[in-house]
């Protein structure tokens, strides 16, 4: 069975431009969660989707940002336009039950 | 002050030892409390996951939850060289959202 799919590995951006991450998660589950980890900090909660709707937005640090989950499989998340502080591994997670979640390997993003 | 406390290490042992990995936390809420493992470069893996107070074991791993005294640890019996990694608490108050708070995760090293 694959496991959680993130595109791309790695993005290395300018300020002001616009990066798009994808995430597969694992199939049958309609949970998703996105995650980000800055440099030297822990992982902190973005948002998160039962099928194609976002249960829960809390996390998402303004409205740069925008999170869309098409058809309840896969999700994309946008940061337009990106700012240096927005650089780190974000992380996409699935799970059937809402507990253990399934991380993919992460997207490495850079913004210089 | 965080939620979720967790000393970063590193933390260095001989193989064959008995690792302890520790986290503390503030929020009463919680009631779900994972241990992920991460290897460099990758996403994280779930270890194990426990609900309220008490032990649950797997194998060489441990996981142990003191409610009253917002403390959990993970212990790990003869430890191997591929057991070095960095160890992620990871604690959700509510079920029906899944939300994931992480502690900032211990890096250790089993030298062989």
């Amino acid at each position: 069975e694959a496991g959680v799919t993130q595109f791309p590995s790695h993005s290395v951006i300018e300020k002001g431009q616009t990066v798009t991450l994808r995430c597969d998660p694992i199939s049958g589950h309609d949970n998703l969660y996105w995650y980000r980890r800055v440099m030297g900090k822990e992982i902190k909660f973005l948002l998160h989707f039962v099928k194609e709707s976002k249960q829960d937005e809390s996390g998402m640090p303004n409205n740069r940002f925008l999170a869309e989950r098409t058809g309840g499989t896969y999700s994309t998340l946008k940061v337009q336009p990106a700012e240096l502080e927005d650089s780190g591994v974000y992380f996409c997670a699935s799970s059937l039950d809402r507990l253990g979640a399934f991380f993919g390997q992460g997207t490495r993003l850079t913004v210089v | 002050q965080k939620e979720v406390e967790q000393d970063p290490g590193p933390l260095s042992v001989p193989e064959g030892a008995i690792v302890s990995l520790n986290c503390t936390y503030s929020n009463s809420a919680f009631q779900y409390f994972m241990w992920y493992r991460q290897y460099s470069r990758k996403g994280p893996e779930l270890l194990m996951y426990t609900y309220s107070s008490g032990n649950k074991e797997d194998g060489r791993f441990t996981a142990q939850v003191d409610k009253s005294s917002k403390y959990i640890s993970l212990f790990i019996r003869d430890s191997q060289p591929s057991d070095s990694a960095t160890y992620l608490c990871a604690m959700s108050a509510v079920s029906n959202t899944g939300k994931l708070i992480f502690g900032q995760g211990t890096t250790l090293q089993v030298k062989p």
